[in-house]
């Protein structure tokens, strides 16, 4: 049973340019969560989606952040115009079910570079 | 709003010593607490967790127990090895039925051979 998956795994883009991160869920995973780490920071929580629903984005930047979990694909985290205030890490994760009783599942991560 | 704490790093520490990494956190309702490591350039795995008071969660060594009158859920091994050398997250859920993590900001631990 494959992991969670995330590409790439390194982007570099110039300020002004879009980002575009992917996320497949484990299999049989339908709840997806976006995180993003900033250098010597913990992970803050963005936002949760499942399939073709945004259930909550209260921690999406108001402007430039999108995301997406359409029916068939994966998710996308899409930021536009990017700024070199966006350089982090953004991490996926998967559970089966939502709630806090769940476990989700990590994957590598998206190290976002903005020159 | 729901919070966590946890001691600041680095921790340096020899093989074969003892391990304490201090997590307090702040919630309303009855969270699910867990442990999270990050080994260098990857991404985060999951440790342990537990999901009420009094539970203990262990793995590799590891423990933790959730103590809900000190609101703390501190991380032990009795021995660390070499490769335990990483960052180490404490995280909760946020109680409501989203179950969105609230993380602490990490402890980096380096272990000496």
């Amino acid at each position: 049973n494959a992991g969670v998956m995330q590409n790439p795994r390194h982007l570099v883009r110039r300020r002004g340019q879009e980002a575009r991160l992917r996320c497949s869920p484990m299999k049989g995973h339908s709840h997806v969560y976006w995180y993003r780490q900033l250098p010597e920071e913990g992970l803050k929580f963005m936002v949760y989606l499942q399939k073709e629903n945004i259930i909550d984005e209260s921690g999406m930047p108001k402007e430039r952040f999108s995301a997406e979990f359409p029916k068939e694909g994966p998710s996308i985290l899409r930021i536009q115009q990017v700024v070199r205030g966006d350089s982090a890490a953004y991490f996926c994760a998967s559970s089966s079910r939502q709630g806090r009783l769940d476990t989700q599942y990590f994957g590598p991560g998206t190290r976002l570079t903005v020159l | 709003g729901d919070s966590v704490t946890q001691m600041e790093g680095p921790v340096t520490l020899s093989e074969e010593a003892f391990l304490t990494i201090n997590c307090t956190y702040t919630a309303t309702g009855y969270p699910s607490l867990f442990w999270y490591v990050q080994y260098p350039g990857e991404g985060l795995q999951l440790l342990l967790k537990a999901t009420k008071a009094d539970d203990k969660g262990s793995n590799k060594g590891f423990e933790a127990t959730y103590r809900k009158e000190t609101t703390s859920f501190h991380l032990e091994k009795g021995s660390v090895q070499v490769s335990d050398s990483a960052v180490y997250f404490c995280a909760l859920s946020d109680g409501g039925s989203q179950g969105n993590l609230i993380f602490g900001k990490g402890t980096k631990l380096s272990v000496k051979p």
